[in-house]
Formats: structure tokens, sequence, C-alpha cells
């Protein structure tokens, strides 16, 4: 069965270090993965997506996410965490072998980053 | 000009109503989504439409009933409330395809009392 783990409910980080807030999947076929953030009292937005390609992705606020196929991981990373990075983070994949276009989510890790 | 807009933003009503949340987007999607936030912030998918056809259609109560009068506008209405109906409500558009990532709406808080 297709799913997605974020094994910490929560991460605190220092402001200035450098966070990573974990991600693993499990699909039958190739994923494709995202990472979205939601701000308090916001919609979710957009952070990054792994298609295919070069593993290390880029995306907003100086984000970036790591794909490891055989750890099946996709961890989201910043090198220099800021304190407006705290908000709640979600994973998610889609499986091409699913047959639908229907997004796999992770259950979110809080980020709070402490000045 | 709010790409994804869903209106009301808040929603308190009593046990037994029947309520609306609209949604409009203006990204020219082929896809709108409603998804359900818990207040332990899990999101759950409720419905999907693709130009207005239902493809993807979770295990919601049929009190719950999404309409898509066009390929902008996705509304949820759902008939006699009950106290778990309490959530947030988020709409989402995307391109339908697997590789799109998908845009939400500031989300509609729906108290039942």
């Amino acid at each position: 069965a297709q799913s997605v783990a974020q094994p910490e409910d929560q991460v605190n980080v220092a402001e200035g270090n450098p966070l990573t807030v974990k991600c693993t999947y499990s699909v039958s076929g190739n994923p494709y993965l995202f990472w979205y953030v939601q701000y308090p009292n916001r919609g979710l937005q957009f952070l990054l997506k792994y298609i295919t390609g070069d593993n290390l992705v880029k995306g907003s606020y100086g984000f970036e996410a790591e794909f490891n196929k055989s750890q099946t991981s996709f961890h989201l990373k910043k090198p220099s965490a800021l304190v407006s990075d705290s908000a709640l983070y979600f994973c998610a994949v889609r499986d091409k072998n699913a047959g639908n276009y229907q997004l796999i989510w992770g259950a979110g890790t809080k980020l709070i980053i402490k000045p | 000009d709010t790409a994804v807009s869903q209106t009301p933003k808040y929603l308190v009503t009593q046990m037994g109503n029947d309520k609306s949340i609209k949604c409009e987007q203006n990204l020219g999607h082929d896809t709108m989504y409603w998804y359900k936030q818990d207040s332990k912030k899990f999101l759950k998918i409720m419905f999907s439409y693709n130009n207005k056809e239902l493809i993807i259609n979770e295990t919601v109560p049929n009190r719950f009933s999404p309409k898509s009068p066009d390929k902008a506008h996705l509304n949820l209405h759902i008939n006699s409330l009950e106290l778990g109906d309490s959530a947030v409500y988020f709409c989402a558009t995307g391109l339908a395809g697997y590789t799109g990532e998908l845009f939400f709406g500031e989300g509609s808080r729906l108290t039942v009392l």
C-alpha cells in the first residue's frame, strides 16, 4: 500500500542552525514527491518537488530536499533556519502505478525555530 | 487577485443545519479538490473534480455533496451538520497529471455547535 511517514511530530531548531524534516515513503512504482508548508491559519503552499533527475531539489524560501531511492526518503533541509520558517510541513507522494493522480499525504511535522 | 478563493472563511452553525462553502479559481486548472483538515492537522481528501466530472470520491458521508457548475468553481454543500464535521475545509486546484503541484485556498473553518 502507498504511504508516507513523517516520523517526527515536532522538530525544534535554534535560529541559524541547519534543519531537517524527515519523510519516508512507500509506493509500488516511481514516486513523485512533494513538500508543502502551512503557516498558521493559512492554506498549504507548495515548496518543492522531485519528479526525475538530480536527487537534490531546490525550492522556495531556501529549502531543498534530497531524494534517496535506496532509503525511500525525501528529507527537507535548510542550511540556516529562520524564525519565520516555523510552520507545519507536509510531505506528499504520487505513485505513477496507482492509476490516478491522488496525492498521499504525511501527517505533518511542526517545525519550531527558536531565536 | 487571489488564485484560489473560498467563502466564507469562518462558519459557525448549529447541529442539523445545512451550509455551503464556495470555491473559485482563476488559474485555469483542470482539477479541483476538497480537503478536510481535522483538529490534529491531518489532511484528508474528500472529492476531486476534473473538468466538472467527479473523479475521486473518498469515504465521505453522503451528507456532503460537491457541485461543480463550471471548471472554475467547486462548491461543497453539507446537510444535517454534525459536531464531527467541525474542521477546516480546503479547496485546492491543480493541473491533471502526476507531476503538478496543488494550489490551496486559505481554508474555511467550520464550527458546529
